[in-house]
């Protein structure tokens, strides 16, 4: 079965430069989620996408932006990168709010801020 | 927002004997409680999970229990192996419109051969 892809796998930026990851949920899945994985830490939400509108937003800085496009990926874009920022970055997808709540994770990206 | 307690944090069995692993939860609008399974700098593989509507449910060596009054539940793995060591999470999200999940810190299994 196809599962919930993203890329790159891992990166390796400077600080203050700029990263763009990307999602391509299930087929069919029309919700995103993007998570932060610290090491040793548990997922943290950042934000959420369903048919292309931002359904929820948690704890993601102002540095970071998200969108949905028309095919339901999703592209998580990140400035002025900061140490702090290096993390696991875990995309969910799930089939759609409202009928089923189970998220299914992507492989995530690894990135590494020098 | 909502919080979740997991414990114990680490948790070292012999194989074939039986893990508990238990979590609780602070708001009573959660009703979705799934359970993953993440292996070291993979992905977070659901394994199990349960709604607000059952109290019990059972995937084979693997049963997830929930106590909706007191606010938790618990995940059992029976006769274990050593490909069950990981680190195992709780979560709980709300529903409907709000689907988030908020995680507990983790449990780091090891399945002593």
């Amino acid at each position: 079965a196809a599962g919930v892809i993203q890329s790159p796998r891992h990166l390796i930026k400077e600080k203050r430069e700029t990263a763009t990851l990307k999602c391509y949920p299930i087929p069919r899945h029309d919700t995103v989620y993007w998570y932060q994985q610290g090491p040793g830490q548990d997922p943290q939400f950042l934000i959420s996408f369903y048919e292309k509108m931002q359904s929820d937003k948690g704890s993601i800085p102002d540095r970071f932006s998200a969108q949905q496009f028309s095919d339901y990926h999703s592209e998580l874009n990140m400035s002025s990168l900061e140490l702090g920022d290096s993390a696991l970055y875990f995309c969910a997808s799930s089939p759609g709010q409202g009928w089923t709540d189970t998220q299914y994770f992507g492989p995530g990206t690894r990135l590494t801020v020098l | 927002g909502e919080n979740v307690e997991q414990h114990p944090s680490t948790l070292s069995v012999q194989e074939g004997d039986s893990a508990v692993i238990k979590c609780t939860y602070s708001d009573s609008a959660s009703n979705y409680f799934p359970w993953y399974k993440q292996e070291l700098g993979k992905r977070p593989q659901l394994i199990i999970d349960i709604r607000s509507n059952v109290g019990e449910k059972k995937d084979q060596r693997i049963a997830v229990t929930l106590n909706k009054t007191a606010k938790h539940f618990s995940l059992h793995i029976t006769e274990t192996q050593p490909e069950d060591s990981a680190v195992y999470f709780c979560a709980a999200s709300k529903g409907p419109n709000d689907y988030k999940l908020s995680f507990g810190a983790g449990t780091t299994v090891t399945v002593r051969a």
